[in-house]
């Protein structure tokens, strides 16, 4: 299943099939990029991230995808579980000197159906 | 080594009253930062701040909303006279000097009635 960047909030999938998630960030002099997930009344948990030197890094069964061209990320999940039902949102790291806040997108809510 | 801690886990407040947010940062973490959250939206971030000194408050309310980070003790975001408006979320997250990997806390939930 795939999102299209904040258009469809909502993503379903099946237990064990890929999951993409789409993000398109604001600025082009972010140089820093993290996903994270979201569970219900959780704070959020580090999955992955991706300088923007690189365009695409891979974690245990994550892999996220750079465009700085679009400026646009992608998260994939890979053998999707009902464990990973959550929010997930990506961030951008304005890196404005030493100021590294992060920048939040919308989130998109992943369901996994078993 | 223990997260990121914040407390209250839930906090209550009627209109025009004080509400005190703690949080104390990973062993280790000098920078802190503050995000709010409504439901069904991204964080939304506040103030960073290091031991002592406010980095940049660029996300707070000019009014109500106070942050610090004493050289002892956790990191307070205070909030004075609520309105029902403050009603959200608030994470804190740390992280190491220069790193940009910060760590969240499990927020505290303001409810003001």
């Amino acid at each position: 299943g795939e999102s299209v960047g904040l258009h469809l909030p909502t993503l379903s999938v099946q237990e064990g099939d890929n999951s993409i998630i789409n993000c398109a960030y604001s600025n082009s002099a972010s140089d820093y990029f993290i996903w994270y997930k979201q569970e219900s009344g959780k704070g959020p948990q580090f999955i992955i991230d991706i300088r923007s030197n690189m365009d695409k890094r891979q974690g245990q069964r994550v892999t996220v995808l750079l465009n700085k061209t679009v400026k646009h990320l992608s998260l994939q999940i890979a053998a999707t579980q009902p464990g990973d039902s959550a929010v997930y949102f990506c961030a951008e790291n304005l890196n404005a000197g030493n100021n590294r806040k992060l920048i939040w997108g919308l989130g998109t809510s992943l369901a996994v159906n078993p | 080594n223990a997260g990121v801690m914040q407390n209250p886990r839930h906090l209550v407040r009627r209109r025009g009253q004080e509400a005190r947010l703690r949080c104390s940062p990973m062993k280790g973490h000098s920078h802190v930062y503050w995000y709010r959250q409504l439901p069904e939206e991204g964080l939304k971030f506040m103030v960073y701040l290091q031991k002592e000194n406010i980095i940049d408050e660029s996300g707070m309310p000019k009014e109500r909303f106070s942050a610090e980070f004493p050289k002892e003790g956790p990191s307070i975001l205070r909030i004075q006279q609520v309105v029902r408006g403050d009603s959200a979320a608030y994470f804190c997250a740390s992280s190491r000097g220069g790193s940009s990997e910060q760590y969240f806390g499990p927020g505290t939930r303001l409810t003001v009635t």
